[in-house]
């Protein structure tokens, strides 16, 4: 199974840009890069996910390396309520159902 | 749109009691699962079910059942509660294809769940 490394927390200002790293070296080729971000008390919301290619959507956007060894989340201007725990979760193949594997993520502190 | 819907929302239990945790989905959705995370941790899947009539078990199965009574719906049982079950519950849809397309998942609010 895929397995992913990112840091315990990060810290950034509120307005600026903030970018969340994750390793993921033993990745498979089919495995999809997803991040999940989880707020204090709330189940977890699906920010964003990948292949190969960059990905953008409302809420942030996805650089996924070339080699797919790395992938980083970029959160374009970060507010206060986007303080959180950000998880980088590659998904096992089609014949294990999309099974999403759980690290302890990213916690995300915005300074105002 | 109500998504995922999770019931009860907080439970207390004694050691050895039963209970059933109710999740149901209006997303039409194929795929429903069940995870713990416990403080400070990542999910750990439960169950999951692929589909309508069908479950299998994902990492940590014991102590623990699941009936998917219909599509929208994924209950999860405790047969006798024990004090390592204290955690909160999320479940969990996604509309999962096996075409190589991945979609996300949407998820409940949780069931904060402690036994004494």
């Amino acid at each position: 199974d895929a397995k992913t490394t990112q840091p315990n927390s990060m810290e950034s200002n509120e307005e600026e840009p903030v970018h969340l790293p994750c390793n993921h070296s033993t990745i498979s080729g089919t495995d999809y890069i997803h991040w999940y971000r989880q707020l204090p008390s709330q189940g977890p919301e699906y920010v964003i996910h990948g292949l190969t290619s960059n990905v953008n959507n409302r809420m942030a956007s996805l650089a996924i390396a070339e080699d797919r060894k790395s992938s980083t989340l970029i959160l374009h201007r970060a507010t206060l309520r986007d303080a959180a725990v950000y998880y980088c979760i590659p998904t096992l193949g089609e014949d294990s159902n999309y099974q999403l594997i759980w690290g302890a993520g990213t916690k995300l502190i915005i300074k105002p | 749109n109500a998504g995922v819907t999770q019931t009860p929302k907080f439970q207390v239990l004694k050691t050895g009691q039963s209970m059933t945790l109710q999740c149901a989905q209006d997303m039409n959705h194929n795929s429903m699962y069940w995870y713990r995370q416990d403080p400070g941790m990542g999910l750990r899947l439960i169950y999951y079910s692929a589909s309508e009539g069908t479950t299998d078990k994902g990492e940590v199965p014991n102590g623990y059942n699941v009936s998917r009574l219909n599509k929208r719906e994924f209950s999860l049982r405790l047969e006798s509660a024990a004090p390592s079950q204290t955690s909160v519950y999320f479940c969990a849809s996604s509309e999962a294809t096996y075409q190589g397309s991945n979609y996300g998942y949407t998820f409940g609010s949780g069931t904060r769940l402690t036994v004494v």
